[in-house]
């Protein structure tokens, strides 16, 4: 299947400070969505990205789309303890990257 | 909101076990999917449906069959349970994938 990598596969951030989530896919992707899964719970969906270096925000998130439509990223500012869960970047259709593990140390 | 409810939060069966996960949504989605969810490998597709009959494999369909009779129902069989499918497994429908895909609640299967 389709490769999506997505990195750091863990992070752990003072509350207050900025994270972010990297993912790469080999080939072009048509389009890229992001969920966000609390401890114990199930992936949610946040967003999708469609255009080639399309930005969208949700308050403290910011979601991009590389031009190329092969990567993206995830950054969140002024992390809260709210935020803590994994990221997962799912490409094109059905692929999911790996996830990034956000800790937030209070 | 679309619910896709997956029948069992916590499943433990025997080795050779012929094993049914059950989902349903109730949001007329044509779209279902299978994944199993492992530490240090995210989600991996197992397999997913179009429409009813339809199925197609994912990455990972071997030890796996599924059956979608209706279109609000997507079973996963395990046709005879191993050690190595002990994992999380995750029941998503979507309208198209535009919409983005929701979850069930996961099963947590374990075979001993």
């Amino acid at each position: 299947g389709q490769q999506v990598m997505q990195i750091p596969q863990y992070q752990h951030v003072q509350e207050g400070e900025d994270f972010t989530t990297y993912c790469n896919s080999s080939t072009t992707l048509s389009n890229i969505q992001w969920y966000k899964q609390r401890p114990g719970g199930h992936p949610v969906f946040l967003i999708q990205l469609v255009k080639s270096g399309e930005v969208k925000k949700q308050k403290r998130l910011t979601f991009q789309f590389g031009e190329a439509k092969k990567n993206s990223s995830l950054h969140i500012t002024a992390t809260q303890t709210t935020d803590v869960g994994t990221y997962f970047c799912a490409g094109g259709q059905f692929y999911f990257g790996t996830g990034t593990s956000l800790t937030v140390i209070p | 909101d679309v619910k896709v409810t997956q029948s069992s939060r916590y499943l433990v069966k025997r080795t050779g076990e012929k094993v049914f996960l059950e989902c349903v949504q109730d949001m007329d989605h044509e779209n279902m999917f299978w994944y199993r969810q492992d530490p240090g490998l995210g989600l991996r597709l197992i397999y997913f449906s179009y429409d009813v009959k339809m199925k197609e494999k994912g990455d990972i369909p071997e030890g796996y069959s599924v059956s979608r009779e209706k279109k609000e129902r997507f079973s996963l069989i395990l046709e005879s349970a191993s050690t190595n499918q002990t994992s999380m497994y995750l029941c998503a429908s979507s309208f198209w994938a535009i919409y983005g895909y929701t979850f069930g609640s996961g099963t947590r299967l374990t075979v001993v």
